[in-house]
């Protein structure tokens, strides 16, 4: 079946720094990547939606300039946070679509800014 | 994002009795929903889905149905067991790409 690896599932990181997550499809390619951010005992929420070798898209209210995604191959989307702060810190998720429609998720990355 | 939300956020039954997860969603042009089980500290695990042009679909020991006229889905598990116990979130799939989530319910199985 397809496998969504996440990477690193858990970083904790001082305030201020960047924080980089990789998102790697194993066995087939995404056309497109989505990253969800989740808050403790809430529901996955739509960050942004990237398609491979062009700009992501960003929901509303998501700064762009501070969730950096880049979708460089059919097989890997990274998020990095930049200038973390505290209010930062959740469970990030992400998942991979492939030709056949179906959505695999990523195994999630705990970030702690300290 | 879309209005996907769920009527119970805890729902508690005894081991191998039937469990019914419920949601409701708020866009009728909706044409996709999946169901996800969503174990802690790990990322949503595909359970079964279901297109709208379909009112029930079966799995093995899970059912969905969909009642469109209500904006209505649910996710029914046959004879729970412990490892049934998670956070289940419907999923609702608007456009070509993005796929939505409920607010989940919280299933605790009873030995």
């Amino acid at each position: 079946g397809a496998v969504v690896s996440q990477h690193p599932s858990r970083v904790i990181c001082k305030s201020g720094t960047s924080v980089k997550i990789e998102c790697r499809s194993l066995d087939f390619q995404a056309t497109t990547m989505f990253w969800y951010r989740q808050f403790p005992k809430k529901s996955l929420m739509l960050m942004a939606t990237s398609n491979e070798g062009s700009k992501a898209t960003y929901e509303q209210g998501v700064e762009k300039d501070k969730f950096l995604i880049n979708h460089a191959s059919l097989t890997l989307s990274t998020l990095t946070v930049t200038s973390a702060h505290p209010e930062d810190s959740s469970f990030y998720i992400c998942s991979a679509r492939g030709d056949w429609n179906g959505y695999t998720f990523g195994s999630g990355t705990r970030l702690t800014v300290v | 994002g879309e209005n996907v939300g769920l009527h119970l956020p805890t729902l508690s039954v005894q081991e191998g009795d039937n469990s019914i997860i419920n949601c409701a969603y708020s866009n009728s042009a909706s044409d996709y929903f999946i169901w996800y089980k969503q174990e802690s500290g790990k990322g949503p695990q595909f359970i079964i889905d279901i297109r709208s042009n379909m009112d029930k679909r079966q799995g093995q020991r899970v059912t969905v149905l969909l009642n469109k006229t209500v904006k209505h889905l649910s996710l029914q598990i046959a004879a729970t067991q412990p490892g049934d116990s998670a956070v289940y979130f419907c999923a609702e799939q608007t456009g070509a790409n993005n796929l939505f989530f409920g607010t989940g319910t919280r299933l605790t199985v009873i030995p």
